[in-house]
């Protein structure tokens, strides 16, 4: 089946600090790569995506690039802010799961001024 | 510019009691989904949908039951509640799959059981 694996958190960063999430994937089709983003107290929202091998995904200074070789999606952030302090999951589907996602268990960030 | 509209945001529940977590979206989106969020955990979906009238079990579906009568709505019943059910649950829906495929989630239900 499929699975994703994400680096446990809080990971704690002081501001325009370098982050990286690490996350990595198994699947039985070819997936399709997601990072969501948590606010707290708010449901979550696409940040970014790739859906194929060497694709790299950007929103907000946020990247991930598809490394099929490796089965990896990190998340990276040059210079990070107090307002990056969420929780985040990567996530994947493939097209045989009906839309279905997988996810992670979520890496809580918090960034002190 | 609603998107997806989750009632209620919180709720107690007695052990046994039943209710109704209500789920709108007006993205005349064909998928929507339910899933559970324990703490420190990823989402687990509970029940998803790909259209009016079609529903189908996700991962975790014991104790939970759905209906999709219409595009929009996507209720999700529990029956005879329990402490298992603590958590916080998220209502999502898509336009379509695969690497098209973007959620867009409610706000939440937070929901404890007693």
């Amino acid at each position: 089946g499929n699975s994703v694996t994400q680096m446990e958190g809080p990971v704690t960063l002081s501001e325009e600090a370098f982050l990286t999430i690490n996350c990595t994937y198994t699947a039985t089709g070819y997936p399709s790569l997601f990072w969501y983003v948590q606010y707290p107290g708010e449901g979550l929202q696409l940040l970014l995506k790739a859906t194929k091998a060497d694709d790299k995904g950007s929103n907000k200074g946020f990247e991930a690039t598809y490394r099929k070789e490796t089965t990896s999606f990190h998340l990276e952030k040059g210079s990070v802010q107090v307002s990056d302090s969420a929780v985040y999951f990567c996530a994947l589907t493939t097209t045989d799961s009906w839309g279905k996602l997988q996810f992670g268990a979520g890496t809580q960030v918090v960034v002190t001024p | 510019n609603a998107g997806v509209t989750q009632t209620p945001k919180f709720r107690i529940l007695k052990i046994g009691q039943s209710m109704t977590l209500q789920c709108a979206q007006d993205m005349n989106h064909n998928y929507m989904y339910w899933y559970r969020q324990d703490p420190g955990m990823g989402l687990k979906l509970i029940y998803y949908s790909v259209g009016a009238g079609i529903t189908d079990k996700g991962e975790v579906p014991n104790g939970y039951n759905v209906s999709r009568s219409t595009t929009e709505d996507f209720p999700l019943r529990l029956e005879l509640a329990a402490p298992s059910q603590t958590s916080v649950y998220f209502c999502a829906s898509s336009y379509s799959t695969g690497d098209k495929n973007i959620q867009y989630f409610g706000a939440g239900t937070r929901l404890s059981v007693l």
